[in-house]
């Protein structure tokens, strides 16, 4: 089956720093790629879907400037969080959708990246 | 509008019992849906998906049912396990290709 492997699993950053988050799809070439936040006990807000080698797309609310991704090839999408602050800290997760998958609208989650920003 | 996550609805259940989880979802132009179970910690885990065509799909000791005309989706899970406690969300395929959560139930098994 199809996998995504997400990177790091947890992360602790200081203040002002700038933190990446890589996902990667190990088996499917992903065109498509989502980056969704979770606060605890809440339920996945999607933050931005990006296709490959085009710009991210980003929802109502979600600063571009703040949350840069980049899907520059089609096995790798990246979020970076930049002068991240303690309101940051959040489960990161991504999700992939691939040439594989495309005729059944598959969707493939990583297993997220917990940032914690002191 | 989208769904947007709120506080999760909690649900208890005896082992061996059947559960229901309910879900409304918000737009009536989507074609796909997703149930997902969420471990404390980890991502998403596909459990069973229904298209808009269909109004009943089932699994192994899975089944999802889909009200189109009231936009309500239901999994219902049989004999449930210990192993079911978990955070259940559904997933709705709305246009453009994205997948909007609702807002998840926690199930919790009582052994």
């Amino acid at each position: 089956g199809a996998v995504v492997s997400q990177h790091p699993s947890r992360v602790i950053c200081k203040s002002g720093t700038s933190v990446k988050i890589e996902c990667r799809s190990l088996d499917f070439q992903a065109t498509t790629m989502f980056w969704y936040r979770q606060f605890p006990k809440k339920s996945l807000m999607l933050m931005a879907t990006s296709n490959e080698g085009s710009k991210a797309t980003y929802e109502q609310g979600v600063e571009k400037d703040k949350f840069l991704i980049n899907h520059a090839s089609l096995t790798l999408s990246t979020l970076t969080v930049t002068s991240a602050h303690p309101e940051d800290s959040s489960f990161y997760i991504c999700s992939a959708r691939g040439i594989k998958d495309s005729l059944s609208y598959g969707y493939t989650f990583g297993s997220g990246t917990r940032l914690t920003v002191v | 509008g989208e769904s947007v996550g709120l506080h999760l609805p909690t649900l208890s259940v005896q082992e061996g019992d059947n559960s229901i989880i309910n879900c409304a979802y918000s737009n009536s132009a989507s074609d796909y849906f997703i149930w997902y179970k969420q471990e404390s910690g980890k991502g998403p885990q596909f459990i069973i998906d229904i298209r808009s065509n269909m109004d009943k799909r089932q699994g192994q000791r899975v089944t999802v049912l889909l009200n189109k005309t009231v936009k309500h989706l239901s999994l219902q899970i049989a004999a449930t396990q210990p192993g079911d406690s978990a955070v259940y969300f559904c997933a709705e395929n709305i246009q453009g290709g994205k997948l909007i959560f609702g807002q998840g139930t926690e199930l919790s098994v009582k052994p």
